[in-house]
Parts: C-alpha cells; structure tokens; sequence
C-alpha cells in the first residue's frame, strides 16, 4: 500500500522558517494538501494542490511538490503555528495521511 | 457559512455497532462527496472511505471494507457512518469532511467513539 512519509518532530524558533517534508514514491506526480491541526481541534487545510492557500489561511504558509517529496513551508513562524501538520494525497481511489509532524515553536 | 455538524459521543461495548451522523448546511449536500475520517488517541489520521450525496456510491478503505457502512439521508442532508463488530481498539474520534476534490476543505466536530465493556 502506498505510503505518506513525515518526520514527526520539527523544531523552529520564533520567526524562523519552519520545513515539513512529506515523502512518497512519485508523490509529484499526485496533488499534495497539508492539514493543521491543534490539541482538541478539527484538522484545518493550509495548503492544496500542492501550492494553494484557502482563504483565511497566512500568506506565511506554502507550499511545492516535486518528484517524491512534498515540502510545507512557514516562514516568519508564529507561537499559534505550534501543531500538529498532516499531508495527504490520493493513491487510486485511496486517500492516504502522512503519519503527522508535531511543530515546536521554541 | 459550511457547517458539518456531528452527532454527540457514544460509548460501546465490544461487538456492538456504532453510527455516527453529519448535518450539511451552507451548501447543496449533493455537489461534495464527504469523506469518513478517525483518529485513535494519540495518533494520525486514517482515512475510512467516502459517500458520494448524489448517487449513494460508496468507496471504502480496504481495511474497513467488511465492516463499514456509509449512508446518506438527502432530505436532511446529512451523512452516517456505521461501524460493525467493535473492538477496543476502533475507540477513536471520528470525523467526517466534505471533498471537493483531492483535498478536504470542512471539518465536522469530531465524533468520540469509546468501547469499552
């Protein structure tokens, strides 16, 4: 089965730029999307296929995707940045999940 | 404004079945599929299967393909998702999310599952 690989811890200080990579065989191929998520709270989308931010989201996130390796970038990092980060992207019909990175802001 | 709103926390015993609603609003029901979402205590995010509203087609993840059943009641737009034969390890929160494509841009609440004897 196809699989979505995270680092699970990322460390950043404040206004720093914060990297979380997501890996996968051809993963460039596909559309990535990445989630944020806090303590007690619903997954939020930060970033979609691959670049695209929803409204209301900080132009601080972004996002690229090439060959096996999708990257979330925040740069400037803020405290409220401090959560939980998913990646996710389809296998065939499958959704498949990143195993999640927990962002320190330190 | 989308709201996806679930039904509240249950508690079962292993064996038993479980389903849990999703309320639509703030938008046509039928136009977005919604997506089964959980998570374990601790854990990441699995990803259960979809409905699609229109037709009642369904696509399950393989490792719940026995034992899931998605549904869905257009005239009160909402969404069920019913797991079969718990075990102690489905203790989960489960979420669902409207997919407007490859991605999922609404979250419900988040629906916590406990089984427990």
């Amino acid at each position: 089965s196809y699989e979505l690989t995270q680092p699970p811890s990322v460390s950043v200080s404040p206004g720093q730029t914060a990297s979380i990579t997501c890996s996968g065989d051809k993963l460039g191929d596909e559309y990535a999307c990445w989630y944020q998520q806090k303590p007690g709270q619903s997954p939020v989308l930060v970033i979609y296929q691959d670049t695209k931010r929803p409204s209301g989201i900080p132009e601080r996130f972004s996002g690229s995707n090439s060959g096996n390796t999708a990257t979330l970038t925040i740069s400037g990092t803020q405290a409220m940045d401090e959560a939980d980060y998913y990646c996710q992207a389809w296998d065939s019909s499958t959704v498949v999940f990143g195993g999640g990175t927990k962002l320190t802001v330190l | 404004q989308v709201q996806l709103v679930q039904s509240g926390a249950e508690v079962k015993k292993p064996g038993a079945s479980v389903k849990v609603s999703c309320k639509s609003s703030g938008y046509t029901f039928t136009d977005y599929y919604i997506h089964w979402v959980r998570q374990a205590p601790g854990q990441g995010l699995e990803w259960m299967g979809w409905i699609n509203p229109n037709s009642g087609v369904t696509n399950y993840a393989q490792k719940y393909q026995d034992r899931v059943t998605m549904t869905r009641d257009t005239s009160i737009s909402t969404a069920y998702m019913e797991l079969s034969r718990l075990r102690y390890d489905d203790t989960a929160v489960y979420f669902c999310a409207r997919g407007p494509g490859e991605y999922f841009d609404y979250w419900g609440q988040g629906t916590l599952v406990t089984v427990s004897s």
